[in-house]
């Protein structure tokens, strides 16, 4: 399964809004879930998850981050951009195996 | 607290072997299916390996499969990954992770670097 993002780099401003969009090759459901998760990595750092299963928020991610979508379209939202969110997001798909990740986006202030 | 760790990188040649090793604490090992992913330097993440908590089932990346096993050692809490034939395009940091359920990666280790080189 081919997962694709968009943009690859995103500019945000602090305390506006952004997204950023993910699509697979195949769908993602099986038995009533999407297994679409997504990461988050600053420079240095290992990933770490803030959503999995499309939607459901990892304990301790700010509830400025959401995620949305179904089947082959997804999509990770930050409500108010903070200096911290800087880094590089993945979106991961779950559903088939050999898992796959998405190239990534870059995220600068 | 869940706490990985990896260790075995180093320089290596190429064609030659090599073992990395994952060990954990702070969960029940034998509970949870755990994955590999790399990431070569200045690139993305690449998913590489997975195996169930029980061991019954395994998946590998295109990339590695013929080359690389994955193991567990659910009494040691430690995860293996045995790398064979490494190319130059294996050079990267190894990190362990966690599965949470739905091939999801939870928690992450801190890595542990391969440089294939001659």
């Amino acid at each position: 399964v081919v997962m694709t993002q968009s943009p690859l780099s995103l500019t945000v401003t602090l305390g506006q809004p952004a997204s950023i969009s993910c699509r697979s090759s195949q769908s993602l459901e099986y038995e009533g879930s999407d297994y679409l998760t997504w990461l988050h990595q600053r420079p240095g750092q290992s990933p770490r998850r803030l959503i999995y299963k499309v939607s459901h928020r990892d304990s301790g991610v700010p509830d400025r981050f959401s995620g949305s979508g179904s089947g082959t379209d997804f999509t990770l939202t930050i409500n108010r951009v903070e200096a911290e969110d800087v880094g590089v997001y993945y979106c991961l798909q779950g559903r088939h195996w050999p898992l796959t990740f998405g190239p990534g986006t870059k995220v600068v202030i | 607290q869940v706490q990985l760790g990896e260790s075995g990188g180093g320089v290596v040649q190429p064609g030659t072997s090599l073992r990395l090793s994952c060990v954990v604490s702070g969960f029940i090992f034998k509970n949870y299916a755990m994955h590999w992913v790399r990431q070569a330097p200045g690139k993305g993440l690449e998913w590489v390996a997975l195996i169930w908590n029980d061991g019954t089932k395994i998946s590998y990346a295109d990339s590695v499969k013929g080359r690389f096993k994955i193991s567990r050692d659910s009494p040691q809490n430690t995860l293996y990954l045995e790398m064979n034939d490494l190319r130059d395009d294996d050079t990267a940091i190894y990190y362990c992770a966690r599965d949470a359920g739905g091939s999801s990666p939870d928690y992450w280790g801190h890595g542990t670097l391969i440089a294939v080189s001659s």
